[in-house]
């Protein structure tokens, strides 16, 4: 248990559907992250969220939207979302942010596993 | 921006064996991370190492950061090790670039 909670944790949704997951971190930090992880591909950084406001958009499709409504919740809805993006959605959480985006030590959920129809 | 490369890309042990993981990068960086994915997609975070070296029971990591490398050492190996082993680094001001990781698998 890292302390970083994720839900759910498997989602099989049509490209017309609209879904949110969840993130929740109990370790009092005060950064929170989206992550996507593709087969063969490695980890990418989606949104950045420090203090509830975002600081960072890894130039990602507007049919992924976050919302931070607190420093230990952080959502990622999705709508007509595409087959190519069927991946591994991960959370994470860190102390702070320093110099930027510059992270310090990663906490990560288990993940959602979304697959797209 | 900075490139991070992990080798081997993929490792097969007999259980008790020792293994040396690499992670090459770069660029100077001020922050290096290890991490351990295990089979059910679980990202567990197993040091905090820009320079230096850490030893947590049969792991250890050592960072040369002049010469832009990491090693993660894994002593004794057990099954319960297998899952990918991922190194991620940042430059000041910038965010964590995770390596393509190596997949390790043991055998009993």
């Amino acid at each position: 248990e890292t302390g970083v909670t994720q839900t759910p944790r498997h989602l099989v949704m049509g490209m017309t559907n609209k879904k949110s997951l969840k993130c929740e971190q109990h370790l009092g930090h005060n950064a929170m992250y989206w992550y996507k992880q593709s087969a063969k591909k490695p980890l990418e950084l989606m949104f950045v969220y420090s203090l509830e406001e975002r600081v960072e958009n890894n130039s990602v499709p507007s049919r992924f939207s976050p919302e931070c409504p607190n420093s230990s919740h952080l959502f990622l809805h999705l709508h007509t979302l595409q087959p190519e993006d069927s991946a591994l959605y991960l959370c994470a959480s860190s102390q702070d942010l320093r110099a930027g985006v510059a992270n310090e030590k990663l906490f990560f959920g288990s993940g959602t596993q979304l697959s797209v129809l | 921006g900075i490139q991070v490369e992990q080798s081997p890309p993929d490792l097969i042990l007999q259980e008790g064996a020792n293994s040396t993981l690499r992670c090459n990068f770069s660029d100077s960086v001020n922050n290096l991370q290890w991490f351990h994915q295990n089979p059910w997609g679980q990202l567990i975070n197993l040091f905090y190492i820009p320079s230096g070296t850490k030893q947590n029971g049969r792991l250890s990591a050592t960072t040369v950061a002049t010469e832009r490398y990491s090693l993660l050492y894994i002593s004794s190996s057990q099954t319960t090790d297998s899952g990918v082993y991922f190194c991620a680094v940042a430059e000041y001001g910038n965010k964590l670039v995770f390596g393509a990781g190596t997949i390790l698998r043991v055998k009993s």
